[in-house]
């Protein structure tokens, strides 16, 4: 089946303590994308990955990493978290290759990180 | 000026009701437009893209307007299964960049029996 996996799909920690969010796809998509979702604001995007080892920031970067070493996998890494950041994420892929923002995306079930 | 913007709603219809939501984004450049529906803090599914001409799906009906800069969604004899957030895409194109996507924060509906 095809699909976007994020792990873990709930999760509670306190500030500073570093995390990853773990993202895959079995779709050999080459595009792939980090989102937040809070009230009122929408989904803003956090990073995005065109291929493997190319990663840019999106409209919220501050505060997060990520890394792309295989096409399959793109974690999203919270360095030392801080309470502003409890939020429900979302990872999301697309094929293609010029104009990749213009694809279907496929999104991951959602994590929801709450940081004390 | 948010780029993308959408009224939040709640819109509440009768079932079988037609109903029309609107988009707009402030980016002229903008070059790729879609609708996706989100149910209940799920992930966000495709509903369909948005095309210059105009396109349906069943009951679904998209528009854009590149002189007023808004996209629209037409929605006839609603479901109750209608029921959801439906969210506005934008693909800015800034700086010939074509990796991001811009969301509206979402317009509710609520299809009552």
């Amino acid at each position: 089946e095809a699909q976007v996996t994020q792990n873990p799909r709930y999760l509670i920690t306190v500030t500073g303590k570093k995390l990853t969010v773990t993202c895959s796809q079995n779709m050999n998509h080459e595009y792939m994308s980090w989102y937040r979702q809070d009230p009122g604001l929408g989904l803003r995007q956090i990073y995005y990955s065109m291929n493997v080892e190319v990663t840019d920031k999106g409209d919220v970067p501050e505060g997060y990493k990520v890394s792309r070493k295989e096409k399959r996998n793109f974690p999203l890494i919270l360095e030392s978290p801080s309470p502003n950041q409890t939020s429900l994420y979302f990872c999301a892929s697309s094929n293609g290759t010029s104009g990749m923002g213009s694809n279907t995306q496929y999104f991951g079930p959602g994590t929801r990180l709450t940081v004390l | 000026r948010k780029e993308v913007e959408q009224d939040p709603g709640p819109f509440n219809v009768p079932e079988g009701a037609t109903v029309a939501f609107n988009c707009t984004y402030s980016n002229s450049a903008s070059q790729s437009f879609f609708w996706y529906r989100q149910d209940c803090r799920k992930e966000p599914k495709l509903l369909m893209s948005v095309y210059s001409s105009g396109n349906e799906d069943g009951r679904f009906t998209a528009q854009l307007n590149r002189a007023s800069q808004y996209i629209s969604l037409l929605i006839r004899d609603s479901k109750l299964s209608d029921s959801a957030t439906y969210l506005c895409v934008v693909n800015p194109r800034r700086n010939s960049n074509t990796g991001k996507l811009i969301f509206g924060q979402g317009t509710t509906l609520q299809v009552k029996p």
